[in-house]
C-alpha cells in the first residue's frame, strides 16, 4: 500500500514570486508519481508525471518537480507564479512494478493563493 | 477532442433515494476508475474496470454502492438508499495504459 502526504495544506505567495509545494510518499514497491491541479468546481488535470528515468520532470504551465528516491519526496516547483495559477494541487502515487490496476492514492492536497 | 464526460454536474436528493451517475470515457481507454472525494479531502479509489470487467473495489464501496461498464465503453455508478454521508464530488477517469489517468469533471452529490 501507499501513501502520501502534503506538509502544506495552504501556500500564500505573491506574484512573479516562486513557489514550491512539498509531497513525500511511503510505498515497499517502486512507485509512479504525480501532481494533479483542481480549480473550483472541476476535475483534476495532470500538471506532470514521473514514472522512470530522468528525475527531474517537466510539466505544464512552467512546473517542474524532482524525484528524490532516498528522501521520497517528491516536491513541486515554479520559479515565477501567476494569479492564473490560484487553485489546489494533489500529489499521487500508484504502483510502478506493473501488477494491479495503478489506483491512484493521493494527499490531501494543498491550497496555492497567488497574492498580486 | 473528447475528453472524459459525466452527466449530471450536480445531483440533489433526499436521503434514502437512489441515484445513479453516467461516465464516458475517452473512447479508446480500456481502464476506467472511480474516486471520490469529500470536502477537503484528496480524491479516494472506488473501483476499476478493466473493459467490462470490474476488477478491484475498494472498502470504501459498501453494499449499496454498485458499478457497471456494460461492453466495455461507458460506466455507471448507483447508490441506494442515500445517506447524508456520500455527499461527495464523484470522479471518473479513464487509462490506456495505467501510467496516466484522465479525469472528468466529476458529479457533485448533495443528500439532504
Amino acid at each position: 500500500a501507499q501513501s502520501v502526504t502534503q506538509l502544506d495544506s495552504q501556500v500564500p505567495v505573491f506574484e512573479e514570486a516562486p513557489v514550491e509545494l512539498r509531497c513525500n510518499y511511503s510505498s515497499s514497491v517502486s512507485v509512479y508519481l504525480f501532481w494533479y491541479v483542481q480549480y473550483p468546481n472541476q476535475g483534476l488535470q495532470l500538471l506532470l508525471k514521473y514514472l522512470s528515468g530522468s528525475t527531474l520532470v517537466k510539466g505544464i504551465n512552467g512546473f517542474e518537480a524532482e524525484f528524490n528516491k532516498s528522501q521520497t519526496s517528491f516536491h513541486l516547483r515554479k520559479p515565477s507564479v501567476h494569479i492564473s495559477d490560484t487553485a489546489e494541487y494533489f500529489c499521487a502515487v500508484t504502483d510502478g512494478s506493473g501488477a494491479g490496476s495503478y489506483q491512484l492514492t493521493f494527499g490531501k492536497g494543498t491550497k496555492l493563493s497567488v497574492i498580486p | 477532442d473528447t475528453g472524459v464526460s459525466q452527466d449530471p454536474r450536480h445531483k440533489i436528493t433526499k436521503r434514502g433515494q437512489n441515484v445513479t451517475f453516467r461516465c464516458d470515457p475517452i473512447s479508446e481507454h480500456n481502464r476506467l476508475y472511480w474516486y471520490r472525494q469529500t470536502l477537503g479531502q484528496g480524491p479516494e479509489f472506488l473501483t476499476y474496470f478493466q473493459n467490462e470487467a470490474q476488477l478491484e473495489k475498494s472498502r470504501l464501496l459498501s453494499d449499496r454502492f454498485s458499478a457497471e461498464r456494460p461492453k466495455g465503453s461507458f460506466s455507471t455508478l448507483e447508490i441506494q438508499r442515500t445517506e447524508q454521508g456520500d455527499s461527495a464530488m464523484y470522479l471518473c477517469a479513464s487509462s490506456l495504459f495505467g501510467n496516466e489517468q484522465f479525469f472528468g469533471p466529476g458529479t457533485r452529490l448533495t443528500v439532504l
